[in-house]
């Protein structure tokens, strides 16, 4: 059980357009999604918290206006990263719990690169 | 700022050994510390630690914390290849809107030669 997906696993786009991320919790309600990005050889940053049915909560210095975070069901996050730069390029990872304060599991990531 | 470190940042052993990996924490309302492993994707869960002094085992991997340092350990004994990997521990906050946040340290890359 716990197993969480993400699609898509690697994404190019070319520099001022959207892309969306989905994040799902295959075999578990998740009440709780959380988004973070990593950038190579550093550690996971939280970007944002988000509970089903309500707005998302960004951590300071993230932007909400290019990371649009939307929790639809309690079984699907998405994450759109609109008008994408060079410097948006990273690995996205999401993370499902069943009960915040809970153990997270964590999708596979998505490697974004924007040209 | 919570704030999550771990030491070393990396360390280089033979098959066979044992290793401990390091985790300090000053995490605001604390609430449960956890170790993840990282190979290429995305981090998998190992273990989280709610109680002081209690061990957590899972096969050749064991973990404790002790809350009155603030302090956790992971071990590693007869070290094999495939434990090659970053290891991430993270401290949960328990407080407010907070609540659920994971603060991640650096990580501990561990390089294991045949």
């Amino acid at each position: 059980g716990a197993v969480v997906s993400q699609h898509p696993s690697r994404v190019i786009c070319k520099s001022g357009t959207s892309v969306k991320i989905e994040c799902r919790s295959l075999d578990f309600q998740a009440t709780t999604m959380f988004w973070y990005r990593q950038f190579p050889k550093q550690s996971l940053m939280l970007m944002a918290t988000s509970n089903e049915g309500s707005k998302a909560t960004y951590e300071q210095g993230v932007e909400k206006d290019k990371f649009l975070i939307n929790h639809a069901s309690l079984t699907l996050s998405t994450l759109t990263v609109t008008s994408a730069h060079p410097e948006d390029s990273s690995f996205y990872i999401c993370s499902a719990t069943r009960d915040r304060g809970y153990e997270q599991y964590f999708g596979p990531g998505t490697r974004l690169t924007v040209t | 700022e919570d704030k999550v470190v771990q030491s070393p940042l990396s360390l280089v052993v033979h098959e066979g050994d044992t290793v401990t990996l390091n985790c300090s924490y000053e995490v605001t309302n604390f609430r449960s510390l956890l170790w993840y492993k990282q190979e290429k994707k995305a981090p998998t869960f190992l273990f989280m630690l709610t109680s002081s002094g209690i061990e957590k085992k899972s096969g050749r991997l064991s973990s404790i914390l002790d809350k009155k340092e603030l302090f956790s350990i992971l071990n590693i004994t007869a070290t094999q290849t495939g434990d090659s990997a970053v290891y991430l521990c993270a401290g949960t906050n328990a407080g407010g809107t907070s609540y659920g946040k994971l603060t991640f340290g650096q990580g501990t890359i561990l390089t294991v030669h045949p």
